[in-house]
């Protein structure tokens, strides 16, 4: 079963808007990243926050973590067009050795001009 | 970034045929590989991890003799669909795992999309 639950499911905002999707799990991680995948196509790998980080940065993406409380959120400041896109988390267990990812179920964000 | 490529992009077949995809790091050598389906509007699904020179661990649910896995060498991996049926219709995405350098992240194919008629 997935490890991570996201919601919401679906966001739609208008272009300069920001945009927060958060990410639930169950079990004790290494670490949580945001993938971001286009219609169709491979995932483009966003941000890794480690189970001893809380917060990071990385242009207008902000990632948080909460480890207390198993979960994470992902804001995407000042949206464009080009940020319409599926997003997803994934955790790597503490369990795990050999890195595998446990995706969420996904947000789906379109952003209208 | 190190690169990922996936052959075919798109493959249709009829039932009962066996496709076989590859999954190539084109510019590091990858130890450990992974195989996901997912299906329209859905998450990943981890099948299976395939280590090079042994045999690739499957996920739950997942039937090995289905979708035969070779990581015969470092830069590539194979996922066979034998005896392909319409259920077994998905996105096929494939990852390779870089550790060297202090790094250690996944990066993905553009993914196959398999259609069985």
């Amino acid at each position: 079963s997935q490890q991570g639950e996201e919601d919401p499911q679906a966001l739609s905002i208008q272009e300069g808007e920001n945009a927060t999707m958060n990410c639930s799990y169950k079990t004790s991680i290494n670490n949580l990243q945001w993938y971001r995948q286009n219609s169709g196509r491979g995932l483009v790998h966003l941000i890794l926050i480690r189970s001893n980080e809380r917060e990071k940065h990385s242009g207008r993406l902000r990632v948080t973590l909460d480890t207390s409380k198993k979960s994470s959120s992902l804001l995407i400041t000042a949206s464009r067009a080009a940020d319409t896109a599926s997003y997803f988390c994934a955790t790597v267990l503490t369990t795990d050795s050999w890195g595998k990812l446990q995706f969420g179920s996904g947000t789906q964000v379109v952003v209208t001009p | 970034g190190a690169v990922v490529s996936q052959h075919p992009s798109r493959v249709i077949c009829k039932s009962g045929t066996s496709v076989k995809i590859e999954c190539r790091s084109l510019d590091f050598q990858a130890t450990t590989m992974f195989w996901y389906r997912q299906f329209p509007k859905k998450s990943l699904m981890l099948m299976a991890t395939s280590n090079e020179g042994s045999k690739a661990t499957y996920e739950q649910g997942v039937e090995k003799d289905k979708f035969l896995i070779n990581h015969a060498s470092l830069t590539l991996s194979t996922l066979t669909v034998t005896s392909a049926h319409p259920e077994d219709s998905s996105f096929y995405i494939c990852s390779a795992r870089l550790t060297s350098g202090g790094v250690d992240e996944q990066f993905f194919g553009p993914g196959t999309r398999l259609t069985v008629l």
